[in-house]
């Protein structure tokens, strides 16, 4: 099975900031890497697929790079509505199976 | 534009059977789709359950396959889940979700979107 880390757990930032988050693979998983965001009471939302393609209707101040086995997201200028938990997810697995990372928690410092 | 919407009863007695529904509008789940469930008890992280083609054919988390059943009405454009023995670890927040498969560059990638709004399953006597 394939585990799936992210850090920090959670983080503090105002508003304005450099946000960066890892998310680490217990094996390599190419660029088979997905990104989410959700927010208290909703249900997760795509931001980033295939490891660094923004999804339409995504803000370009989010952005994904990475590949093997360590990921990174990046909001490049943090905006209010970005307080939120964001989830890391693979799609290597074959037989095709899921995993998701624990979150990370970015709320208002 | 695809649509899901899960239903069902939010409270189901311990080592009774979970039954969930999921109606897609916007679109056919005969589509070239897999339909998938994930869960998040609460306050906690979220977990994939498993996925279903049109066809019938499905692929189940390891965890939980010998008590998972997922399977599709194409007449109803729908698709449910069953699982069964339920105890107070599964009360969560139960997602259906459609999975994408794309190709990007030269490799097929899968990621779940878009997704159901959730619905609160609690396991309690």
């Amino acid at each position: 099975d394939i585990q799936m880390t992210q850090s920090p757990s959670s983080l503090s930032a105002s508003v304005g900031d450099r946000v960066t988050i890892t998310c680490r693979a217990s094996q390599s998983i190419s660029s088979y890497l997905n990104w989410y965001q959700q927010k208290p009471g909703k249900a997760p939302k795509l931001l980033i697929y295939a490891a660094s393609s923004l999804q339409s209707g995504v803000p370009s101040r989010f952005s994904g790079s990475g590949s093997g086995t360590d990921f990174t997201l990046t909001i490049s200028s943090l905006q209010p509505e970005d307080f939120a938990t964001y989830y890391c997810q693979q799609s290597y697995s074959t037989p095709r199976s899921f995993t998701f990372g624990p979150g990370t928690k970015v709320d208002i410092k | 534009q695809v649509q899901l919407q899960e239903s069902g009863p939010g409270l189901v007695k311990p080592s009774g059977t979970l039954s969930l529904t999921c109606a897609v509008s916007g679109g056919s789940i005969s589509s070239s789709n897999w339909w998938s469930w994930v869960r998040q008890p609460p306050g906690k992280g979220l977990e994939w359950i498993g996925e279903i083609y049109h066809s019938g054919s499905t692929n189940y988390n390891p965890s939980l396959k010998s008590r998972v059943t997922i399977s599709v009405d194409k007449s109803k454009n729908q698709f449910s889940l069953k699982l069964s023995s339920v105890t107070a670890a599964d009360t969560a927040v139960y997602y259906c979700a459609r999975v994408r498969d794309i190709v990007v560059v030269v490799a097929a990638h899968n990621w779940f979107d878009p997704w159901g709004q959730g619905t609160l399953v609690t396991v309690s006597s």
